[in-house]
């Protein structure tokens, strides 16, 4: 029983180079959710697919972040030309209508913690 | 305004007490679900408490409980027979209107809790 896997953990880049981010989310969930967490903050939401349609995206997304999830399984999130406050862990989560507490319950990802210098 | 506000920047509890870790919201829309998830200094969201809008009673899930209080907006967890492994920020967030996905979360309260 495998839970939300994140690649890589720790991703080090300089401004203005590119980033991609994968999420595996648990087998049998058909909704995934990216957030971004700053330092001493709660997540924040950043966009929601429901297979691979994406339902729903913040305005904290912009022109330069961009996430797919082409088959309903996997997902990435790529951010084009990094800026230093782009700085962040970015945790995946995924659920279901039959996962937990009546399908409310998000299971988190480990994230994904991106420093841009 | 704030959609979850969370008053208390830190506690700090001596083990096997009890604490209460509150939480406030604020929406019109009259279903939403409340939760509260647990991070640990690794950093992975553990959920561990739900409440739905319409729920009659207060949740409860182990050694956790949550205290619905639905006029006042408020919806504090309570912990029992605290234990060091609670150390941790715990978030309060909500699901706003029917069907909605996304949550929204407070900006945490860092517990530590002591020999």
């Amino acid at each position: 029983d495998t839970g939300v896997s994140q690649d890589p953990r720790h991703k080090i880049t300089k401004r203005g180079q590119n980033v991609t981010f994968r999420c595996d989310p648990i087998s049998e969930h058909n909704r995934l959710y990216w957030y971004r967490q700053t330092l001493g903050q709660g997540p924040e939401f950043l966009t929601y697919f429901q297979n691979e349609a994406q339902l729903e995206k913040s305005r904290l997304l912009s022109d330069r972040f961009s996430a797919e999830r082409p088959k309903g399984s996997f997902s990435t999130l790529e951010i084009q030309r990094t800026e230093q406050g782009d700085s962040a862990m970015y945790l995946c989560a995924s659920s279901s209508w039959t996962s937990g507490r009546g399908g409310n319950e998000q299971f988190f990802g480990p994230g994904t913690r991106l420093t841009v210098l | 305004a704030q959609k979850i506000t969370q008053t208390q920047p830190g506690m700090f509890v001596q083990e096997k007490e009890a604490v209460t870790l509150d939480c406030t919201y604020d929406t019109s829309d009259p279903s939403y679900g409340l939760f509260w998830y647990k991070q640990p200094s690794s950093g992975e969201m553990i959920f561990l408490i739900y409440q739905g809008s319409y729920d009659q009673q207060n949740a409860t899930e182990g050694r956790y409980s949550l205290n619905f209080q639905k006029a006042r907006k408020s919806a504090n967890l309570v912990i029992s027979a605290s234990q060091l492994g609670d150390s941790a920020m715990y978030f309060c967030a909500m699901r706003e209107g029917q069907g909605a996905q996304k949550l929204v979360f407070g900006q945490g309260t860092r517990l530590t809790i002591n020999p």
